[in-house]
């Protein structure tokens, strides 16, 4: 299957605490998005990493891409319930002269107050 | 302004029936795509067109066939209608090496 892996599937963590989800892909990349969706509700985009790029910054969120392991990872710091959500990757890759985004598994992460 | 704009966001519909999901974006994006959302929520790709044309078309029944009347639009039409293609199907568009930018979705529910 092209569809990514990410583990955990679920994770419950108390207010405060750091969450960490994991990303796998099998192909060549472009760059991988993470995006947030909340119960019910669509797509909101959190963060784009080039394959060029190994790490990077947004707020309270740090993405990391190895490419060489073909894996991303996704730290929320200091995480609030308003975290609770499922977190999706997305990589892209160049297909037939276009962009093809496959998203992984998820992760559904919820964060007790 | 919304960006990716889908309509219908919610069709409830009996099984056999043929229904269309329309979908406009307003970023001058050359490249749109369909996903359905599972109940599982997988999300997966179905179908990927760029500039009018169709370049990428998953396993997907060939009762789905997407049309793209113009750069701006591309719409989904599903005939006879089954109950295992409930799902959210989400509209997307995409820029170059950009994030790509989601509709809010259309949850299909046949009965």
């Amino acid at each position: 299957s092209q569809q990514g892996e990410e583990d955990p599937q679920a994770l419950s963590i108390q207010e405060g605490e750091n969450a960490t989800m994991n990303c796998s892909y099998k192909t060549s990349i472009n760059n991988l998005q993470w995006y947030r969706q909340n119960s019910g509700r669509g797509l909101v985009h959190l963060i784009l990493i080039r394959s060029n790029e190994r790490e990077k910054h947004s707020g309270r969120l740090r993405v990391t891409l190895d490419t060489s392991k073909k894996s991303s990872s996704l730290l929320i710091t200091a995480s609030r319930a308003a975290d609770t959500a499922s977190y999706f990757c997305a990589f892209a890759g160049l297909t037939s002269g276009t962009y093809k985004y496959i998203f992984g598994t998820g992760t559904r992460l919820k964060v007790l107050a | 302004d919304t960006a990716v704009s889908q309509t219908p966001k919610y069709l409830v519909t009996q099984m056999g029936n043929d229904k269309s999901i329309k979908c406009e974006q307003n970023l001058g994006h050359d490249t749109m795509y369909w996903y359905k959302q599972d109940s599982k929520k997988f999300l997966k790709i179905m179908f990927s067109y760029n500039n009018k044309e169709l370049i990428i078309n998953e396993t997907v029944p060939n009762r789905f066939s997407p049309k793209s009347p113009d750069k701006a639009h591309l719409n989904l039409h599903i005939n006879s209608l089954e109950l295992g293609d409930s799902a959210v199907y989400f509209c997307a568009t995409t820029g170059v090496n950009t994030e790509a930018f989601f509709g809010q979705g259309t949850r299909l529910t046949v009965v």
